[in-house]
């Protein structure tokens, strides 16, 4: 079968640094996929891996291990405006889109 | 304009009533799709039309109905809803079905609260 899990919640300080982690178990991997949902708000595209490393974009950083099964979203420098969901999806096999229940992330001052 | 466009944004109904939920995208997309978002759980798929074609139906309860008339528009007509069916629905789009291509990025609206009583 496929599957994905991602934590329900996280709490993280102004300024510092989060990491969301999101593991994945799939016969057929086609890349994967995070997106940011403020509440009330159209989900947005965040970033896309499909093999494995680092991509960075600003303040935000996503990583794939596909051979964990493995993926994160780093979120540096963190500012007020970053409280929200954070959706992890990926491409399983016939490339349908398996989607995380979502990791709210709280901004504390 | 921004590109997704669901109305409305809120909508109550009663268990008999009949109502439609529209979508529409200005981004020159080929694919659109209905998700159904529920408090704490994954995305739904219900939908997708590519080149105004209907290609999945994610075994969804025939009191929903899509419809898609041309390939900005996308409707979703409720009748005898469930007061399990309360749920934010959402479109989207992308420039050609994912599923086909293997790749690109969903743009969403931002949704229909919908409130069955």
């Amino acid at each position: 079968g496929q599957n994905i899990d991602q934590p329900t919640e996280m709490t993280a300080t102004e300024g510092a640094i989060v990491q969301i982690n999101c593991t994945y178990q799939t016969s057929g991997f086609n890349g994967l996929f995070w997106y940011q949902q403020h509440a009330g708000e159209a989900p947005t595209f965040l970033s896309y891996n499909v093999l494995d490393g680092l991509e960075e974009k600003g303040r935000f950083s996503s990583f794939l291990s596909r051979s964990k099964g493995y993926s994160y979203l780093l979120l540096k420098e963190l500012q007020m405006k970053d409280s929200a969901s954070y959706l992890c999806a990926f491409h399983g096999s016939n490339y349908q889109l398996i989607w995380g229940a979502g990791t709210k992330l709280i901004i504390k001052p | 304009e921004t590109g997704v466009t669901q109305t409305p944004r809120h909508l109550v109904m009663g268990m008999t009533n009949k109502k439609s939920l529209k979508c529409e995208q200005h981004l020159g997309h080929n694919a659109m799709y209905w998700y159904k978002q529920s408090a704490k759980k994954p995305l739904e798929l219900m939908f997708v039309y590519s080149l105004e074609e209907r290609v999945e139906n994610n075994s969804v309860p025939s009191r929903f109905s899509p419809e898609c008339p041309n390939s900005s528009h996308l409707f979703l007509h409720l009748h005898t809803l469930q007061p399990e069916d309360s749920a934010l629905y959402l479109c989207a789009s992308s420039q050609d079905w994912i599923a086909a291509t293997g790749s690109g990025e969903l743009f969403f609206g931002e949704g229909s609260r919908l409130t069955v009583l």
